[in-house]
């Protein structure tokens, strides 16, 4: 079983509805957690960066971090065309060697004019 | 503007060749990494340096090798005993190599191999 786990898309939502973008884990270790937008043929780009569990806003991006049930969340509200990307989660902990990150494989996001 | 490039965007190579993919920063990074990404399986680490003359297997590192002569560099060789080499590859870097900074990436490198 992988450490992390994210739902695996493809997700079609219209122009404007909120999105919620999940993924799980199972190495209580991780304390940072991170979610990257990667558009197609280009590396992935940090969008969030929280530690521990609780809620950051960042315009119209939220994560959520729920260390106790081992869940992360990103919400986009107002969803954009723009938006349309493959989402990352990743994490790291005390017990990553050398600060490597686990990765989830992505869910691939379509916004529809 | 400070950030991490890859050369080159896209690569062709006939089987049984090794080839040489190019990862330079200029964000005074310590650590640098190399990953592959496939179609479906995320990100998988190959290989990691946290210091200049010193770097470590990653996951996936058979048919890999790397050398960091310079903080700036981090070139990765793909060599002819890597079994399916077709992939895009990922450079990243990050402050320090403590698991509290996060990764920052280029913008791949496209190796496709026939």
């Amino acid at each position: 079983q992988k450490e992390v786990e994210q739902d695996p898309g493809p997700l079609s939502v219209p122009e404007g509805a909120i999105v919620s973008l999940n993924c799980t884990y199972s190495n209580s270790a991780f304390q940072y957690f991170m979610w990257y937008r990667q558009y197609s043929r280009k590396g992935p780009e940090l969008l969030m960066y929280t530690y521990s569990s609780g809620n950051k806003e960042d315009g119209r991006f939220t994560a959520q971090v729920d260390k106790s049930s081992k869940y992360i969340s990103l919400f986009i509200r107002d969803s954009q065309p723009s938006d349309s990307a493959t989402y990352l989660c990743a994490m790291s902990g005390l017990d990553t060697n050398a600060g490597k990150s686990t990765f989830g494989d992505g869910t691939t996001l379509t916004v529809k004019p | 503007d400070g950030g991490i490039t890859q050369s080159p965007k896209y690569l062709f190579r006939k089987e049984g060749q090794n080839v040489t993919l190019s990862c330079e920063q200029n964000l005074n990074h310590d650590a640098m990494y190399w990953y592959r990404q496939d179609p479906g399986q995320g990100l998988r680490l190959i290989y990691y340096s946290q210091i200049v003359n010193d770097f470590q297997k990653g996951d996936i590192a058979e048919g890999y090798s790397v050398s960091r002569e310079k903080k700036e560099s981090f070139p990765l060789t793909v060599t002819s005993a890597q079994k399916n080499p077709t992939a895009f590859y990922l450079c990243a870097s990050r402050a320090g190599s403590s698991y509290n900074s996060p990764l920052h990436f280029g913008n791949g490198t496209r190796l496709t191999v026939t």
